[in-house]
């Protein structure tokens, strides 16, 4: 049983270019959250996406940045025009049916580098 | 909106002794509480988790206790190792907003 696969692992992107990340949750799950995280910093709340719905993206930045969970295929976390302050580790987790209430499973993280 | 705060950000132990981290959460609709341990350039592994019904859960070394009156909860770690080593990070709150970290480093 895969689990939760996140690609590519680095990225490099140079300033005003876009960053497309993506995220196949586990075989199963069909919630999605996206968590960024900065060097020695904590896990940022960033979008928590259902199968063609955004259920809260309270985390995301108003500008530039966009999520998607398609019927098919994997979710997308997009961020356009990309400046320094964009580089980070940024991760997706999967759950169950359950949704929050059943354990977050992450995939091993896309590393953002902005040049 | 929520947060959740989390103490202390460093701890350094020696081998075979206990570590204590702790966390207090604001959304007191919160119901479950899971850790979540992260070592250097790898992903964030649950370790253990609680939900609101219970006041403690144990697993071999490792145990979490609640106290929802007073919105906080701590993991506990018997007998410290040092592939114990590394970030351990709480959660709460209706979209898992997570603590700062804490760098748990286990001296031989």
């Amino acid at each position: 049983n895969a689990g939760v696969m996140q690609n590519p692992r680095h990225l490099v992107r140079r300033r005003g270019q876009e960053a497309r990340l993506r995220c196949s949750p586990m075989k199963g799950h069909s919630h999605v959250y996206w968590y960024r995280q900065l060097p020695e910093e904590g896990l940022k709340f960033m979008v928590y996406l259902q199968k063609e719905n955004i259920i809260d993206e309270s985390g995301m930045p108003k500008e530039r940045f966009s999520a998607e969970f398609p019927k098919e295929g994997p979710s997308i976390l997009r961020i356009q025009q990309v400046v320094r302050g964009d580089s980070a580790a940024y991760f997706c987790a999967s759950s169950g049916r359950q949704g929050v209430l059943s354990p977050l499973h992450f995939g091993n993280g896309t590393r953002l580098t902005v040049t | 909106g929520e947060n959740v705060e989390q103490h202390p950000s460093t701890l350094s132990v020696q081998e075979g002794d206990s570590a204590v981290i702790k966390c207090t959460y604001s959304d007191s609709a919160s119901n479950y509480f899971p850790w979540y341990k992260q070592e250097l350039g790898k992903r964030p592994q649950l370790i253990i988790d609680i939900r609101s019904n219970v006041g403690e859960k144990k697993d071999q070394r490792i145990a979490v206790t609640l106290n929802k009156t007073a919105k906080h909860f701590s993991l506990h770690i018997t007998e410290t190792q040092p592939e114990d080593s590394a970030v351990y990070f709480c959660a709460a709150g209706g979209k898992l907003i997570f603590g700062q970290g804490t760098t748990l480093q286990v001296k031989p």
